[in-house]
């Protein structure tokens, strides 16, 4: 069965630093992998994701995440974080051959940015 | 684009009562999913639509719960009789079909309280 785990509950980082958010999933199947970030009170928005080719892929605002198929992870990474991106991040998949195309989310990492 | 939208934003409801929540998908999108998040957890998948064919339901769907997609456009999802235990987050999402179908685009959410 699908699963997502995000190791890291929450994530304390100063204003500037460099930040990973860990993601590592399990599947039988080939997967496709996301990352969406929930501000309070609102809901999910896609922040990146990987569909095919290039196994690097890039956010507008300065996050990326790798797809490693040998360690089945999919870590989201920025090198300079700001007060904005404190937030919850979700990571999920959605298995390639699945005709319901549903996700299965991880349980998430608050990412806490101190000034 | 107006995005998902989903109403009402909050319910607060006695144990008992019934509660109807209503989401509009982004107008193209003929792919309709329901998610329910609790506090410190990732959405779970409840039950995805193509059109107003509601094609899988997740174990997590009682019997208290149904959702209809009558004309292939909103969709409501009516929890019956509610329970503590129902208090959580009920997320809408919406998708294309094929590969770009695998992107979800979710609502700002429905957070339900059952005293």
């Amino acid at each position: 069965a699908q699963s997502v785990t995000q190791l890291d509950s929450q994530v304390p980082v100063f204003e500037e630093a460099p930040v990973e958010l860990r993601c590592n999933y399990s599947s039988s199947v080939s997967v496709y992998l996301f990352w969406y970030v929930q501000y309070p009170n609102q809901g999910l928005q896609l922040l990146l994701k990987y569909l095919s080719g290039s196994t690097l892929v890039e956010s507008i605002n300065g996050f990326e995440a790798e797809f490693n198929k040998s360690q089945t992870s999919f870590h989201l990474r920025k090198p300079s974080v700001h007060i904005s991106d404190t937030a919850e991040y979700f990571c999920a998949v959605s298995e390639r051959t699945s005709g319901t195309y549903k996700y299965i989310f991880g349980t998430g990492t608050r990412l806490k940015v101190l000034a | 684009d107006t995005g998902v939208s989903q109403d009402p934003r909050h319910k607060i409801t006695k144990r008992g009562q019934n509660v109807t929540f209503r989401c509009d998908p982004i107008s193209e999108h003929n792919r309709l999913y329901w998610y329910r998040q609790t506090l410190g957890q990732g959405p779970e998948f409840l039950t995805y639509f193509q059109n107003e064919a509601q094609l899988e339901k997740s174990r997590l769907l009682s019997d208290r719960f149904s959702a209809e997609r009558p004309k292939g456009s909103f969709s409501t999802l009516e929890i019956q009789r509610t329970e503590q235990g129902d208090s959580a987050m009920y997320l809408c999402a919406s998708s294309l079909v094929g590969l770009a179908g695998r992107t979800q685009y979710f609502g700002p959410g429905t957070r339900l309280t059952v005293l």
